[in-house]
């Protein structure tokens, strides 16, 4: 696609349930990332991939956190036994993989708004 | 974790006026960028900045990255109703591919 796509856009769920959350990357890109915002604040880095593996994974709050990227392309974001602290807006964001820092931007998604109720 | 400083939280400005926004950090970014984000919206880059002392403009927004590498500012001039919505900074340390610290941004309204 033209941009990164996430899916769903909206997810509301009951304390103590599993979800997964869906990134698309721009078409190419090799870097992803997820980020997670609440509410009025800025953007927390969660983890990082390089193709399929991750590098830093430092931001992910806790084990509860996991994600995978498979064929260079899509991700899944998992947050198992969700707690009303996950409630957030979860983006994601890819970038080529670039030789010189201007080539290194980073293009996001409109992101998952997570509800935990 | 680390958040770069922005404030105020908000500023309301009338059409047409100039706006000026900072960000500082304690320690040292090798890359600033800011971006703008609309409501249900991801941020959207406006500017990025890789060199200290780096003035870059894009149309009406003109962006400079501080000589200690630990501050950026970006102006917006002769603002208009679009240019509502919140500006985060963001700097990124050593190494293409590294993740974005980010600021808690600044929320700007424009009256008309």
């Amino acid at each position: 696609g033209a941009g990164v796509s996430q899916s769903p856009s909206n997810k509301v769920t009951e304390k103590g349930k599993d979800v997964e959350l869906r990134c698309d990357p721009i078409s190419g890109h090799t870097a992803l990332y997820w980020y997670r915002q609440r509410l009025g604040q800025g953007l927390e880095f969660l983890i990082y991939f390089q193709g399929n593996s991750a590098p830093d994974k430092s931001g992910l709050p806790s084990d509860r956190f996991s994600a995978e990227r498979t064929g260079e392309s899509v991700s899944t974001l998992t947050i198992q036994r969700t707690q009303q602290e996950d409630s957030a807006v979860y983006l994601c964001a890819s970038s080529s993989r670039a030789k010189t820092l201007a080539k290194n931007i980073q293009y996001f998604g409109a992101g998952t708004r997570l509800s935990v109720l | 974790g680390q958040q770069l400083n922005q404030s105020p939280q908000s500023m309301f400005i009338q059409e047409g006026e100039d706006v000026s926004m900072n960000c500082t950090s304690s320690s040292i970014f090798n890359t600033w960028l800011w971006y703008k984000q609309d409501p249900g919206e991801g941020p959207v880059l406006l500017i990025a900045l890789y060199k200290a002392g780096e003035l870059t403009s894009n149309g009406r927004l003109t962006a400079q990255f501080g000589i200690t590498r630990k501050d950026s500012f970006l102006n917006i001039s002769a603002s208009i109703p679009s240019d509502v919505g919140i500006y985060f900074c963001a700097g990124q340390k050593s190494g293409a591919n590294s993740k974005l610290t980010f600021g808690k941004g600044i929320t700007l309204s424009v009256r008309p």
